[in-house]
């Protein structure tokens, strides 16, 4: 059975200040899909990154990056210089590579406030 | 914007009803998901239909009924409520073809509150 845990359940910093959001997952296949999704105050999910089990390398979008390590089986989101519209619920996801495994089971997210 | 539609956005209605739930998925899209989310269960999926046929089921109660039209849109509908089916129903899009598993793009959810 695949997991998602996301240990941090809520984290503030002050508005300029990097911060790291903690994914840990578990899965039995080979293949398999990571993500990760923003729930700001108005509710929509809204996707920032997908990732397949076969690639390893970081990735940065602007002030976002994330970290993908097989060997600790994490899947880190880094917000550089973050901004008060970066406040929001931050959800890590996995789905399992098959025909009708696509469905993403979700961590249980971490609240990220960002103070003015 | 996801280009995910969904209506209502807010449904309120009683224990012992029926509602229906809608979902248009983005264009070119053939495959809608149905998640749920609620404070004690967090965000679950329930179920997915790819081009009209059922995919995936989840843990969705069989009170719970999903169906997808010719035209792709999607339709959730629930019944018997219970106080505990409060909650946000989200449907979600995707291409839904090929060997990999497509990002999802997620409507804006419908807040069903149940008296």
């Amino acid at each position: 059975a695949q997991k998602v845990t996301q240990a941090q359940t809520e984290i503030s910093v002050v508005e300029k200040e990097d911060v790291t959001l903690d994914c840990v997952y578990e899965t039995r296949d080979t293949t398999y899909y990571l993500f990760w999704y923003k729930q700001p105050p108005s509710g929509e999910l809204v996707f920032l990154i997908r990732r397949n089990s076969f690639d390893e390398q970081n990735e940065i979008s602007g002030r976002y990056s994330w970290n993908f390590q097989k060997s600790t089986s994490s899947f880190n989101f880094t917000i550089t210089a973050s901004q008060v519209v970066d406040s929001a619920v931050y959800f890590c996801a996995l789905s399992e590579a098959g025909f009708g495994n696509e469905k993403l089971t979700f961590g249980t997210g971490t609240r990220l406030t960002i103070i003015p | 914007d996801s280009g995910v539609t969904q209506t209502p956005k807010h449904l309120i209605t009683a224990t012992g009803q029926r509602v229906t739930l809608r979902c248009s998925p983005r264009s070119g899209d053939l495959s809608v998901y149905w998640y749920q989310q609620s404070l004690d269960q967090g965000l679950q999926f329930l179920i997915q239909y790819y081009n009209g046929e059922e995919r995936a089921k989840g843990n969705i109660l069989e009170r719970f009924s999903a169906q997808q039209f010719p035209d792709l849109h999607s339709e959730l509908n629930l019944s018997s409520l219970e106080l505990g089916d409060s909650a946000l129903y989200f449907c979600a899009s995707s291409v839904g073809q090929g060997q990999t598993n497509n990002e999802q793009f997620f409507g804006p959810g419908t807040r069903l509150t149940v008296l």
